[in-house]
């Protein structure tokens, strides 16, 4: 089984200031960890993934994800926020080696402030 | 990076008729293509996978009858909702994998029953 838990609904945060979503995850089995963006009416965007390697991953658009696997945890990070960063973000996971079916958590909403 | 479109965008129908989604893989063959649905502010529910030449399957709760798929080629898959209720409202996302690569998602589908 593998779930996906992001605790908040909103994240505010200004412009210019350092931004974190959160996600925890749970698998039977080594984790793949994925973060999308979605602007209104629009698709998923790929925005980094953690297979194997470095625990700091660098995405598009300046993100970056630290993979934590005592805490279970794979927290979204920009070090700026910017206003157009304000979508939202859903963080996914599937187990390695099983189906390439993805379990999406429910999506947080950020809001960077100008 | 891989395309997948969808068309149409957007399609408002009456209650009672029948609409049809394509989703398409712009610059790659696409063995494996998945249907998504989106309620507002909501995250992804997966409501079916389609290989290529095969049925699809589909998620549990997922009414095959009423949503039929068919992925009668590498590059599309279609989504058809038969009888569409305003409660099929919904925001309708596809994403397409070849091998073993991840999904690459579509823009998305905006559907309104009235």
């Amino acid at each position: 089984a593998q779930s996906v838990a992001q605790p908040e609904d909103q994240v505010n945060v200004a412009e210019g200031n350092p931004l974190t979503v959160k996600c925890t995850y749970s698998v039977s089995g080594n984790p793949y960890l994925f973060w999308y963006v979605q602007y209104p009416n629009r698709g998923l965007q790929f925005l980094l993934k953690y297979i194997t390697g470095d625990n700091l991953v660098k995405g598009s658009y300046g993100f970056e994800a630290e993979f934590n696997k005592s805490q279970t945890s794979f927290h979204l990070k920009k070090p700026s926020a910017l206003v157009s960063d304000s979508a939202l973000y859903f963080c996914a996971v599937r187990v390695s080696g099983g189906s390439y079916i993805p379990t999406f958590g429910r999506g947080t909403s950020l809001i960077v402030h100008p | 990076g891989a395309v997948v479109s969808q068309h149409p965008s957007r399609v408002i129908c009456k209650s009672g008729t029948s609409v049809k989604i394509e989703c398409r893989s712009l610059d790659f063959q696409a063995t494996t293509m998945f249907w998504y649905r989106q309620f507002p502010k909501q995250s992804l529910m997966l409501m079916a996978t389609s290989n290529e030449g095969s049925k699809a399957t589909y998620e549990q709760g997922v009414e095959k009858d009423k949503f039929l798929i068919n992925h009668a080629s590498l590059t599309l898959s279609t989504l058809t909702v038969t009888s569409a209720h305003p409660e099929d409202s919904s925001f309708y996302i596809c994403s397409a994998r070849a091998g073993g690569r991840e999904q690459y998602f579509g823009p998305g589908t905006r559907l309104t029953v009235t």
